[in-house]
C-alpha cells in the first residue's frame, strides 16, 4: 500500500529565510505527487503536483518541490519565506484504484515564520 | 464563484443526531470525494463517487450514508452522531488527477 512520510511535524523559520519541506513516499509504480497548503480554518489549496517529465516542478506562491527517485523523496521548497507562507503543509500521493483516485496524504507540516 | 463549495462551515451538534453536509461543484468534474481530518490533522479519504456511482468506500461505520442526486452533488449524511465524529470533512472533485477542495464543514458533536 502506498504512504506518505513528513517526518517534521513543526517547522519554524524566519521571514526571508530559506525553506525545506521533506516528504518521503512509499509506491510500487510512478507517482503521482502533490503538495498541499491549508491556512488555517481554511481548504486545501493545490501548491504544485509532479505527473512526469522533469523533476523540479514549480508551483505557486514561489514554491518549487524536487522530485527524486532513488530517494522515494519530493521535498518542498522557497528560497525565501514570507510570514503569509504560515500554514499546514501536506505532501500527498495519488493511485489509481481503476474507479477513482485516492489521495494519501502525509500528517502534515506546521510551518511558523518568525518575524 | 466557488468551485467546490460545502455548506454548512460549521456544525454544531449534540450525540445521537443526525446531520447532513451538502457539496456542490460547477467545474463540471465526474468524480467526487468525501474526505475527513481528525483533531491531529490528518486527513483520509471516506467516499469517491463517479457519475453518481460509489467507487471508494473505505471503511467508515455505516452511519455515514452519501448520497449523490447528480453528478454536481455529493451529500454526506450522519446518523446517530458520537463524540469521535467531530472533525472536518471535506468535500473534493476532480475530472482526472488533480483533485479540487471545498473549504470544509467543521463539525462539532456535543
Amino acid at each position: 500500500a502506498q504512504s506518505v512520510t513528513q517526518p517534521d511535524i513543526h517547522i519554524t523559520v524566519s521571514e526571508g529565510a530559506s525553506l525545506e519541506l521533506r516528504c518521503n513516499y512509499s509506491y510500487g509504480a510512478t507517482p503521482y505527487l502533490f503538495w498541499y497548503v491549508q491556512s488555517p480554518g481554511q481548504g486545501l489549496q493545490l501548491l504544485l503536483k509532479y505527473f512526469s517529465g522533469d523533476t523540479l516542478v514549480q508551483g505557486i506562491k514561489g514554491f518549487e518541490a524536487e522530485f527524486k527517485r532513488s530517494q522515494s523523496s519530493f521535498n518542498l521548497r522557497k528560497p525565501s519565506v514570507h510570514w503569509s507562507d504560515a500554514a499546514e503543509y501536506f505532501c500527498a500521493v495519488l493511485r489509481d484504484t481503476g474507479g477513482g483516485n485516492k489521495l494519501t496524504f502525509g500528517t502534515g507540516t506546521q510551518l511558523k515564520v518568525e518575524l | 464563484d466557488t468551485a467546490v463549495s460545502q455548506t454548512p462551515k460549521y456544525l454544531v451538534t449534540q450525540m445521537g443526531n443526525d446531520k447532513s453536509i451538502k457539496c456542490e461543484q460547477n467545474l463540471g468534474h465526474d468524480t467526487m470525494y468525501w474526505y475527513k481530518q481528525d483533531s491531529k490533522k490528518f486527513l483520509k479519504i471516506m467516499f469517491s463517487y463517479n457519475n453518481k456511482e460509489l467507487i471508494i468506500n473505505e471503511t467508515v461505520p455505516n452511519r455515514f450514508s452519501p448520497k449523490s442526486p447528480d453528478k454536481a452533488h455529493l451529500n454526506l449524511h450522519i446518523n446517530s452522531l458520537e463524540l469521535g465524529d467531530s472533525a472536518v470533512y471535506f468535500c473534493a472533485s476532480s475530472s482526472g488527477p488533480k483533485l479540487f477542495f471545498g473549504s470544509g464543514t467543521q463539525l462539532s458533536v456535543l
